[in-house]
């Protein structure tokens, strides 16, 4: 089966660094996502990661290891529009490359 | 980049009565999926909308209370069926170009059974 965690809510303050992390179980793992969404609207994407590492861009960094099943988005410098829902999608393809997402993570970013 | 037109955007409708949504890109793309967001929640997969043919149904969903078309690699649409308050819910049709990594996801549409 397919299994993904993420912290329900977090907060933080503006200027400041935060890391939400993302556990998965999954048979076939054939990538992962990070997307923002914030209240009202679509889901946007943030990153990608296949391989193990980092991967940077601008503020955000995305974390991938997969002998451990886990991710990190990392968000710099934060800003107030920055709070949003962040979701952890894992592609599957013993699930027909389905994206499988998880509960996501609500940040809240204060002054 | 798939840039997608959903429609309505939100609706209020009666019970008993059914809903469609449409999901209208501007490019052709391989998979078109419709996803239900219910609140405070995250994404569930309904279905995934094949060109030609029936769609393929996730578990827990069925053909008769989710109908779904797809006549076109543009175009689909989303029926909520026979409706009652728990179908009130976000519902968000994304695409995908099969290669590409990522999905794109329309603005959804807020549903409100009353």
């Amino acid at each position: 089966g397919q299994n993904i965690d993420q912290p329900t809510e977090m907060t933080a303050t503006e200027g400041a660094i935060v890391q939400i992390n993302c556990t998965y179980q999954t048979s076939g793992f054939n990538g992962l996502f990070w997307y923002q969404q914030h209240a009202g609207e679509a889901p946007t994407f943030l990153s990608y990661n296949v391989l193990d590492g980092l991967e940077e861009k601008g503020r955000f960094s995305s974390f991938l290891s997969r002998s451990k099943g886990y991710s990190y988005l990392l968000l710099k410098e934060l800003q107030m529009k920055d709070s949003a829902s962040y979701l952890c999608a894992v592609r599957d393809k013993d699930s027909s490359y389905k994206l499988i997402f998880g509960s996501g993570t609500r940040l809240l970013v204060r002054p | 980049s798939a840039v997608i037109s959903q429609k309505p955007s939100r609706d209020i409708c009666q019970r008993g009565t059914s809903l469609t949504i449409q999901c209208q890109v501007d490019s052709q793309v391989t998979m078109m999926f419709w996803y239900r967001q219910q609140p405070g929640q995250s994404l569930t997969l309904i279905a995934t909308a094949n060109q030609g043919s029936e769609a393929t149904y996730e578990s827990g969903f069925v053909i008769d209370k989710f109908p779904i078309s797809r006549p076109n690699l543009t175009f689909s649409t989303l029926t909520v069926s026979n409706l009652s308050p728990e179908d009130s819910s976000i519902y968000l049709c994304s695409v995908e170009q099969q290669g590409d990594t990522e999905a794109f996801f329309g603005q959804g549409t807020r549903l409100t059974v009353v």
